[in-house]
């Protein structure tokens, strides 16, 4: 059973440009997170995504915009880059209905914007 | 304002001693808690979590943590560390009802080495 798996796992781009990082959650989990890491800090909460709907968001400006398809993979979208956006992304995945709030994390994109 | 504080940005320790790594948070009410690990080129993994009842809580590989009301405070412990310890430590907080975990607050982390 593959756990969550993001992709790509590193990326580089410049100042201005757009990216989108993906997110396969794991099997059987309907809901996704994302939090952006940047270096020497923890994982800050972007948004979630619920049954293709963003449900929950973070202090984040409206540069960062997601998606979730039917199969509840998700995408994270950011335009206009910043040097500032340069981070590790973390996707997390969990069922909605856990009652032990146990969260799981893929192993990030980490984003370099030049 | 909701954070969670963790003072020790980096701490090493020998095989074998025992460990604290501590943990503060400010937060409206009794939230719930987690302690993640994360290993390099790793994502998080949830070593224990605490949401009522007994203050002592286990996780797994041998860690502990204990949560103080009065202090607010959940520091994370084990007993004898092992070098494949070495990690970085977060501590995490999310509101106390269903889907905590959707919108986590994390601290700043604490960098773990283990000295052989």
């Amino acid at each position: 059973d593959a756990g969550v798996t993001q992709s790509p796992t590193h990326l580089i781009k410049t100042r201005g440009q757009q990216v989108t990082l993906r997110c396969s959650p794991k099997s059987g989990h309907d809901t996704v997170s994302w939090y952006q890491q940047a270096l020497g800090q923890g994982p800050q909460f972007i948004f979630q995504y619920y049954e293709e709907e963003e449900r929950q968001r973070g202090n984040f400006p409206d540069r960062f915009s997601g998606h979730q398809f039917p199969n509840y993979s998700s995408e994270l979208n950011v335009n206009a880059l910043l040097l500032g956006d340069s981070a590790l992304y973390l996707c997390a995945s969990r069922p909605m209905r856990a009652e032990d709030e146990k969260l799981f994390f893929g192993s990030g994109t980490q984003l370099s914007v030049l | 304002a909701q954070s969670v504080t963790q003072p020790d940005i980096h701490i090493t320790v020998s095989e074998g001693a025992s460990l604290e790594l501590r943990c503060n948070y400010s937060y409206g009410a009794t939230p719930y808690l987690f302690w993640y690990v994360q290993s390099p080129g790793q994502g998080l993994q949830l070593l224990l979590k605490y949401f009522s009842g007994d203050t002592l809580v286990q996780g797994i590989k041998g860690f502990e943590a204990e949560f103080k009301r009065s202090q607010s405070s959940f520091n994370l412990r084990k007993p004898s560390v092992h070098w494949s310890d070495a990690a970085e430590y977060f501590c995490a907080v999310g509101p106390n009802y269903g889907g905590a975990t959707n919108k986590l607050i994390f601290g700043t982390g604490t960098l773990l080495a283990v000295q052989p």
